[in-house]
């Protein structure tokens, strides 16, 4: 079965740190991978997303994400975090051909100034 | 610009009246989804739909109904509200053509049933 795990419920850095926010996925062929963030009170917003070709994709606010198979990883990473980027992130995982989506439980990124 | 909105986004109710929540999309996208969001779960499919007269269960579809009479709305129905429906509701859109997959999300819809 499909599934998708985020291991780290909530995670701190301080304002211009690195980040990475973890994402394991379970899926018999290759998935479409997909990385979004909700701001609080707010629907969820498309960060990037991964289909085939290059195993790097960059997103939109800086984010970038590395398709490991090998690991079935797909991480998400920001070189400098800034304030803006508190939120919750989920990495999802969309079956190839159905258009539907298994989603993760989400991580909670705190921000210190 | 195309966009995707929900009504109420907030709502308060009873337990045991019938709740509908509205879904309105202008990307005439073919696909549409309901779920619902809550602490520890992430975001649980509850109902979606291909296209007009199409609709299929999702993980947690007891309790809740759907119908699509045109491509723009799928509005989500619950029947008798429980408390255990308390949560919030998103909606969200995508395309059949090609394989983008990407799925667009409404602002979602609070609700609280007391």
């Amino acid at each position: 079965a499909q599934s998708v795990t985020q291991p780290d419920i909530h995670i701190t850095v301080s304002e211009g740190a690195s980040l990475e926010l973890r994402c394991n996925y379970s899926y018999g062929a290759t998935p479409y991978l997909f990385w979004y963030v909700q701001s609080p009170g707010q629907g969820l917003q498309l960060l990037l997303k991964y289909f085939s070709g290059d195993t790097l994709v960059q997103g939109i606010k800086g984010f970038e994400a590395e398709f490991k198979r090998s690991q079935s990883s797909f991480n998400l990473r920001k070189p400098s975090v800034h304030w803006s980027d508190a939120a919750e992130y989920f990495c999802a995982v969309g079956a190839s051909g159905t258009y539907k989506y298994i989603f993760g439980t989400g991580t909670r990124l705190k921000v210190l100034a | 610009d195309a966009e995707i909105t929900q009504s109420p986004r907030h709502k308060i109710t009873e337990t045991g009246r019938q709740v509908t929540l509205a879904c309105h999309q202008t990307w005439n996208h073919n696909n549409m989804f309901w779920y619902r969001q809550d602490l520890g779960h992430g975001l649980r499919l509850i109902h979606y739909s291909y296209g007009v007269q199409d609709t299929n269960k999702g993980e947690v579809s007891d309790g809740y109904s759907v119908s699509r009479s045109n491509t723009e709305d799928l509005p989500l129905t619950l029947e008798s509200a429980a408390s255990s429906q308390t949560s919030v509701y998103f909606c969200a859109s995508s395309d059949d053509r090609g394989f983008t997959d990407t799925q667009y999300f409404g602002p979602g819809t609070r609700l609280t049933v007391l």
